[in-house]
């Protein structure tokens, strides 16, 4: 069984570009989110996706971000424009429904270089 | 709002021995998921063990056993015969049961196994 599949895994880029984040979970399991994890430190979670809907996306800079999970499948972040402070590692994660969240799966990850 | 503590930024063993990864967690909700995730340097956030707070008995995965003392809030990772391949970040974090289904991570620990 596949797992999560994130791309691209690296990407520099220069501040004020934009950029974007693809993730495609585990087939089946229609919960997905998105963590952003700063170098050192524990994944903080963005945006969770029960199928097509956003149910919880506090912790997601509106300003500059935004996701879409269309279809209900695969997931795309965006930043625009990015800022120094953009860089880390985001993290994509996707867990059965009914599972209550128990088990997630994480993609590989991207690293992100803004400079 | 629930908070993980892990108070060991870096932790040595030597390769064959056991070595314990502590984490104390704080919450006030009764029913909660408590798990340890292993990150190497590939990035990948890989489950190892979770343990209910209703549970009984100590979770157990192979090499791995969750040391989980409710009074005492704390949910530690044993690792036996420890092996090269062990050496990663591990995290540990919490899901509250129902809730919006948001892990919160510690601050990990870097484990380095010794030859």
């Amino acid at each position: 069984e596949a797992g999560v599949v994130q791309s691209p895994r690296y990407k520099i880029i220069e501040k004020k570009q934009p950029v974007a984040f693809w993730c495609n979970p585990i087939s089946g399991h229609n919960t997905l989110y998105w963590y952003l994890q700063n170098l050192g430190q524990g994944p903080e979670l963005l945006i969770r996706y029960e199928n097509e809907e956003a149910v919880d996306d506090s912790q997601l800079p509106k300003d500059r971000f935004s996701a879409e999970r269309l279809k209900g499948v695969d997931s795309t972040l965006k930043i625009q424009p990015a800022e120094l402070g953009d860089s880390a590692v985001y993290l994509c994660a996707s867990s059965l429904a009914g599972s209550d969240g128990y088990e997630q799966y994480f993609g590989p990850g991207t690293r992100l270089t803004v400079t | 709002a629930q908070k993980i503590t892990q108070t060991q930024p870096g932790m040595f063993v030597q390769e064959k021995e056991a070595v314990t990864l502590d984490c104390t967690y704080d919450t006030s909700d009764p029913s909660y998921g408590l798990f340890w995730y292993k990150q190497p340097s590939s990035g990948e956030m890989i489950f190892l063990i979770y343990q209910g707070s209703y549970d009984q008995q100590n979770a157990t995965e192979g090499r791995y056993s969750l040391n989980f003392q409710k009074a005492r809030k704390s949910a530690n990772l044993v690792i036996s015969a420890s092996q090269l391949g062990d050496s990663a970040m591990y995290f540990c974090a919490m899901i509250l049961s129902g809730s919006a289904r948001q892990l919160t991570f510690g601050s990990g620990t870097q484990l380095t196994v010794l030859p």
